[in-house]
Formats: C-alpha cells, sequence, structure tokens
C-alpha cells in the first residue's frame, strides 16, 4: 500500500537530549512536511522540502533540524534547544500543487 | 499573515441532523481550500479540496463552499451519523506559498 509512515507512534525524551522522528513516503511524492499540533490548537509548519537536499524553515522552526538526502524519507530532529517539546508531530507530502497526504503521527513527551 | 478561524470550536448534536461548519481567512489572495477529518490519535485524512476557482466541492453526505471575496467556507454535512465524529480541520494555501495555513479545528459530536 502507498502511503506515509511515521515512527515512532510514542516517544519519550530526557532533558538536554536530542531526538529523531521518522517520516518515509512511498507515493514518489516530490514535497514534504513537517507540522506541529499542540492541544486546541491549528497544525503549524515546521519545516518543508520540495526536492531532495533542499528544505526551508516554516514558521517555527526554531529547536528543530531536517534533512532530505532521500526523496522518500524527511526525519526531523527535535533538539535540545526546543524547550518545549510536548506535541503531536505529523508529516505530510504531496506532488506539486495537490492535496497534502498525511502519516498517523507521532507524539513525543518529556520524562 | 493569513489567519485562519473556525467557529464553534466543538459541536454536539443528534444523529440524523445537517449541520454547518464554518471556517474564516484573513487573506482572500489563496490558491486552494482544503477541508480535513482528524480522528483522535491520528493523521489527517483530506475530505474536500476547493480550488480558488471554484464556488463548492461535494463528495456524497458532504458539501464544501468557498467565498473568496469575503474569507468564508463551510462545510455542510447531510444527515449527520455517530462515525461522522471526529475534529475537522479547514486550511488554506496562499498563492505562491507552499504550505498550509491551518484552522484550530471544531470538534464535532454526533449522539446516537
Amino acid at each position: 500500500d502507498g502511503g506515509i509512515t511515521q515512527s515512532p507512534k510514542y516517544l519519550f525524551r530526557k532533558e538536554g537530549q536530542n531526538v529523531t522522528l521518522s517520516c518515509e513516503q512511498n507515493l514518489n511524492h516530490d514535497a514534504m512536511y513537517w507540522y506541529r499540533q499542540d492541544p486546541g490548537q491549528g497544525l503549524r509548519l515546521i519545516y518543508y522540502s520540495q526536492i531532495v537536499n533542499d528544505f526551508q524553515k516554516g514558521d517555527i522552526a526554531e529547536g528543530y533540524s531536517v534533512s532530505r538526502e532521500k526523496k522518500e524519507s524527511f526525519p526531523l530532529t527535535v533538539t535540545s534547544a526546543q524547550k518545549n517539546p510536548t506535541a503531536f508531530y505529523l508529516c505530510a507530502s504531496s506532488p506539486p500543487n495537490q492535496p497534502q497526504h498525511f502519516g498517523d503521527g507521532t507524539r513525543l513527551s518529556i520524562l | 499573515k493569513q489567519e485562519v478561524t473556525q467557529i464553534p470550536a466543538a459541536l454536539s448534536v443528534p444523529e440524523g441532523e445537517n449541520l454547518v461548519l464554518n471556517c474564516s481567512f484573513t487573506d482572500s489572495a489563496i490558491y486552494n481550500l482544503q477541508w480535513f477529518r482528524q480522528d483522535p490519535g491520528k493523521g489527517l485524512t483530506s475530505l474536500l479540496l476547493i480550488q480558488s476557482s471554484q464556488r463548492e466541492q461535494t463528495s456524497g453526505r458532504l458539501n464544501a463552499s468557498l467565498d473568496k471575496s469575503s474569507g468564508r467556507s463551510t462545510l455542510y454535512i447531510a444527515a449527520s451519523q455517530p462515525g461522522d465524529s471526529a475534529t475537522y480541520l479547514c486550511a488554506v494555501k496562499r498563492n505562491g506559498a507552499n504550505n498550509l495555513f491551518f484552522g484550530t479545528g471544531t470538534r464535532l459530536t454526533v449522539i446516537p
């Protein structure tokens, strides 16, 4: 089945630790996106990538980093600089100017 | 900056009722508007997409309308069912932008 796979489903971070969220797609989409969702709020864009080896900051990129070495993969690292990382993280992908398809999300919590 | 607002934040209706969810946006220079459904702890499922040149889109019991000049969209759900219970999000894509701007959602509960 074609789709977007996010892993893990639940993730816990200790103080001062970097953690990486995985996002893989087999839809052959060029563009990929990372969003953050907090309770009672809409999704906010963290980073997006239009093509391999290129990515741009979204509205809330501070404390996060990404890479796009392969078309299928767009991992997100939550660094220790992100002081309030507890949230639901959603990855999406899309062809150019087409609707975005979303994964099932990763819930990140602080230990 | 584009701001998207959804009212009400939560809505409960008895099964079988028709209902309308509202979405408003501040910048009318949009490329398209999309309605999504989100079940608890899950990702988003696209329901309907309306291009800026369109007035409405229909899929089954769902009908979405767009009035770009007034910055409004509505999602009409006919003959609601308990399985329609979820959070509904609208999102707009601005002209020349790659990302979506999301509203805060309306949490719908359909009571059997």
